[in-house]
């Protein structure tokens, strides 16, 4: 089993929908969940962290987080099809103070005008 | 705040010859990682630098190596370089390590092309 899988894509959303990215983790003590976006040819870019259980709102950005489950999501209200690129989850343990943090594959998404 | 910059940004080499990328923190950063980003493995962590010694590392070969200066500035080499190790080669900064709650900020990235 991989550390931290996403939802296969591509992911195609109209514009104006909302769209929805999905991440598991293996590692049940894992406290720290990130959620970056990269768009072709550049470098990921922070959108959110989230640490507790429960939703996190920034804008059109809602991360949501159940530890229990073992999944984070990431919701994009009213995409844009400026938000098309691809979504990395990450995920960083506890085993040791110095934990790395792992990134899953990434799910492309797609916003269709 | 100036961002986390890299250094070069494009590289081509041919095989066997070593390389060396450098990397500027975010200005009272203190951590430096770095991450090996290719199509089909994806972001790997390659190791992470924290007060000018490595905190962690990831499973790659011996050939790739790193160092952290006093200033934070981080450079990581690799030798004898191979196809295989045509990615792009991304820092990441962050103000501390060993706290879970520390978020990781990129640099643009060098793109290394291995002939």
């Amino acid at each position: 089993q991989k550390e931290v899988e996403q939802n296969s894509g591509p992911l195609s959303v109209p514009e104006g929908a909302i769209a929805s990215l999905n991440c598991t983790y293996s590692d049940r003590v894992s406290q720290s969940f990130f959620w970056y976006r990269q768009y072709s040819g550049k470098s990921p870019e922070l959108i959110m962290s989230i640490y507790s259980n429960g939703d996190k709102e920034d804008g059109r950005f809602t991360a949501q987080l159940n530890k229990a489950s073992q999944y984070v999501s990431l919701l994009i209200r009213d995409s844009q099809p400026s938000d098309s690129a691809t979504y990395l989850c990450a995920v960083k343990g506890v085993k040791t103070s110095y934990d790395k943090v792992i990134f899953g594959p990434g799910t492309s998404l797609s916003v269709i005008p | 705040k100036a961002g986390v910059t890299q250094t070069p940004r494009y590289l081509i080499k041919t095989r066997g010859q070593q390389v060396t990328l450098s990397c500027s923190p975010i200005s009272g950063h203190r951590s430096v990682s770095w991450y090996q980003q290719t199509p089909g493995q994806g972001l790997q962590f390659l190791f992470e630098y924290f007060s000018e010694t490595q905190r962690n590392k990831g499973n790659f070969p011996g050939r790739f190596s790193g160092r952290q200066f006093s200033n934070s500035r981080s450079e990581m080499n690799v030798s004898t370089l191979e196809l295989g190790d045509s990615a792009l080669y991304l820092c990441a900064s962050s103000k501390i390590a060993g706290s879970s709650y520390n978020e990781q900020f990129f640099g643009p990235g060098t793109r290394l092309t291995v002939l």
